[in-house]
């Protein structure tokens, strides 16, 4: 079956650190740029920042950047996200999604059902 | 206050057909045909409804389609059904170093 399954989400206090894991299945999972979309409580979605199949390359939201690390295992078909210095809008649910790159198009085609980070004292 | 812009919410009766329009500028929707659309049920993660502006992957519903003009993209479904009541989100990308823009999702109620 094809899917994305997100752990590590939790409860972290401002300053505090977290990493976020996305097991993939079902499709071969280096052959495809990996990314991470967060949503607020309530709120709509964010994209947060993006890794190429090799993880050679990686973008980042400028609200993220500096403070979250995107990166891929691609022999455990894992993607990661290390959340340093979290701030309460950092609070969200966080998707990982699979991303399809063509000619014609850059569109989210797979996304996990989510993992709730909340940063609170 | 997100980059695109998408009304707050729509309504329609089953059977009917409503539309959903996405706002951004040239260096997003007006930019590329690389305008995605999303559907989220409560409580559950987006799935792909519209992807290069008009496509739908396999297993959506032919009642839904999209169309740009300009800077602003529209969903449209026909033929509401009340299966169809979900929250919307329109996405491009983007030529910023912010690779993906979304709006800020539109609410369908079907009554």
């Amino acid at each position: 079956e094809v899917q994305l399954l997100e752990s590590g989400g939790g409860l972290v206090q401002p300053g505090g650190s977290l990493r976020l894991s996305c097991a993939a299945s079902g499709f071969t999972f280096s052959s495809y740029a990996m990314s991470w979309v967060r949503q607020a409580p309530g709120k709509g979605l964010e994209w947060v920042s993006a890794i190429s199949g090799s993880g050679g390359s990686t973008y980042y939201a400028d609200s993220v950047k500096g403070r979250f690390t995107i990166s891929r295992d691609n022999s455990k078909n894992t993607l990661y996200l290390q959340m340093n210095s979290l701030r309460a809008e950092d609070t969200a649910v966080y998707y990982c999604a699979k991303v399809v790159v063509t000619r014609g198009g850059r569109y989210f085609d797979l996304w996990g059902r989510g993992t709730l980070v909340t940063v609170s004292s | 206050q997100s980059a695109l812009t998408q009304p707050a919410s729509v309504s329609g009766s089953p059977g009917q057909s409503i539309t959903i329009s996405c706002t951004g500028t040239s260096s997003d929707v007006g930019g590329y045909n690389y305008v995605s659309w999303y559907q989220q049920h409560p409580g559950k993660a987006p799935k792909l409804m519209i992807y290069e502006v008009s496509n739908r992957p396999s297993g959506v519903s032919n009642r839904f389609s999209g169309s740009k003009s300009g800077n602003t993209a529209s969903l449209t479904i026909s033929g509401l059904q009340a299966e169809d009541e979900a929250d919307y989100y329109c996405s491009s990308y983007t030529s910023s170093s912010t690779l993906w823009v979304f709006g800020g999702g539109t609410k369908l109620t079907v009554l």
